[in-house]
């Protein structure tokens, strides 16, 4: 039982310098979320997926791309590094059945920081 | 776009004391979920919330709904160390996959 796997779960990275963080779900879920979380502000929503092959832009998406080739992984792509991006970064998932709880499921996080 | 505030924004506690947190939206809720977070954890799944005057409980966790208020509570009874944390409130938008909007979090601390 899986769930929702993220890696990497820790990362420095250089200004300007580029990296896509892992999210990989073994649920075939069809829909899922790329959220950052800054501190006493919540979890934003960055970019969302609802199946394979389509990708829609959340609340935060600047700076960021997506893509979902499969069902099971929704990558998240860092093209220029910059300290506004140094966050914690959530991947979830859900079935996309409302008022089913087991259905939002989120990964452990992955802790960026940018210098 | 739907807004969650959530109240207070900090809380210390004394260890046995109970304590309650608020979550109100500006827009009709549908589904609304609480969840617990440890500092550099991921979010802890506490309960889920969808038929107004809805109440759930979890061990000394009770959350309620009024649908009227638009507005969640959380209520923590006799609380412990081990209630510390992050608390979290979200809600979906009352479709099929719609991601969850969060509230800015309530810090928890409770003093022994």
């Amino acid at each position: 039982n899986a769930g929702v796997t993220q890696t990497p779960k820790f990362r420095i990275l250089k200004i300007g310098q580029s990296m896509t963080l892992q999210c990989t779900q073994d649920m075939n879920h069809n829909y899922m979320y790329w959220y950052r979380q800054d501190p006493g502000m919540g979890l934003k929503l960055i970019y969302y997926s609802v199946g394979a092959g389509i990708t829609d832009k959340g609340e935060v998406p600047n700076g960021y791309n997506v893509s979902r080739s499969t069902t099971e992984d929704f990558p998240l792509r860092l093209e220029l590094a910059a300290p506004s991006q140094t966050s914690v970064y959530f991947c979830a998932s859900s079935y996309g059945i409302t008022g089913d709880y087991y259905g939002y499921t989120f990964g452990s996080g992955t802790r960026l920081t940018v210098v | 776009s739907q807004e969650l505030e959530q109240s207070p924004q900090s809380l210390i506690v004394q260890e046995g004391k109970n304590l309650t947190i608020n979550c109100t939206s500006s827009k009709t809720l549908y589904g609304l979920y609480w969840y617990k977070q440890k500092y550099g954890e991921g979010l802890i799944f506490l309960m889920m919330l969808q038929k107004g005057g809805e109440e759930k409980s979890h061990e000394k966790i009770t959350a309620k709904l009024d649908e009227k208020k638009q507005q969640s509570s959380l209520h923590i009874t006799a609380s412990q160390p081990s209630h510390a944390g992050i608390y979290l409130c979200g809600a979906d938008g009352g479709q099929a996959g719609t991601a969850l909007i969060f509230g800015k979090g309530t810090t928890l601390s409770v003093s022994s």
